[in-house]
């Protein structure tokens, strides 16, 4: 009921495409979804979150999209670059519990 | 100005040693975390404190200490290290139940 499932665990995409991994939880109680970007040698950064009260969340090239029902999560980075390459994690957390769950991780390569 | 440091950055040590990691956030935070990140570079949480009081201990071993003695630092000891406890230890911080900030790592390596 704690878990995160993240997929794909990797991802090859060309430049200018569309990057896009998913997310699954099982306790309904989580509701807070923060995505992660982390680069070789560094801590994972912020990049995006979402409350479960909206569908869909924008930010530059990045958008989440979070399906309730299904309990699905999903992350999708337009026009793709080769600066984007990091492992992107999700995850989950109950607002008050101090504590995420963190998905296992997806190592996105772009192409040149 | 960094928001999260952790010191150091790399610490290679033998086993059955005793070795501390300090964090330090200047983002005005609440809350600090401890997370483990193993080989597979999955994130496993194992402490959270709240202005200096302990509120998350994800059933770590007992040799792992964290200690808090403001809201600002919060300190890791490891007593009688043992080979799988190298990892990636990252320090975080948040305010209430917001994005954390992490710091950059310390990578260590018992041999």
């Amino acid at each position: 009921q704690q878990q995160v499932k993240q997929s794909p665990q990797s991802l090859i995409v060309q430049k200018g495409g569309i990057s896009i991994i998913n997310c699954a939880y099982e306790n309904t109680a989580f509701d807070y979804f923060p995505w992660y970007q982390q680069f070789p040698g560094k801590g994972p950064a912020l990049l995006i979150a979402i409350r479960p009260d909206v569908s869909e969340k924008k930010e530059g090239r990045f958008t989440i999209s979070f399906n309730k029902s299904a309990k699905q999560f999903s992350l999708h980075i337009m026009d793709s670059q080769p600066g984007d390459s990091a492992t992107y994690f999700c995850a989950a957390s109950i607002i008050g519990t101090y504590k995420y769950i963190f998905g296992t991780g997806t190592r996105l390569k772009v192409l040149a | 100005d960094t928001a999260v440091s952790q010191t150091p950055k790399y610490l290679v040590t033998q086993m059955g040693n005793d070795k501390s990691i300090k964090c330090e956030q200047n983002l005005g935070h609440d809350t600090m975390y401890w997370y483990k990140q193993d080989s597979k570079k999955f994130l496993k949480i194992m402490f959270s404190y709240n202005n200096k009081e302990l509120i998350i201990n994800e059933t770590v071993p007992n040799r792992f200490s964290p200690k808090s003695p403001d809201k600002a630092h919060l300190n890791l000891h490891i007593n009688s290290l043992e080979l799988g406890d190298s990892a990636v230890y990252f320090c975080a911080s948040s305010q209430l139940d917001g994005g954390y900030t992490f710091g950059s790592g310390t990578r260590l390596t018992v041999v």
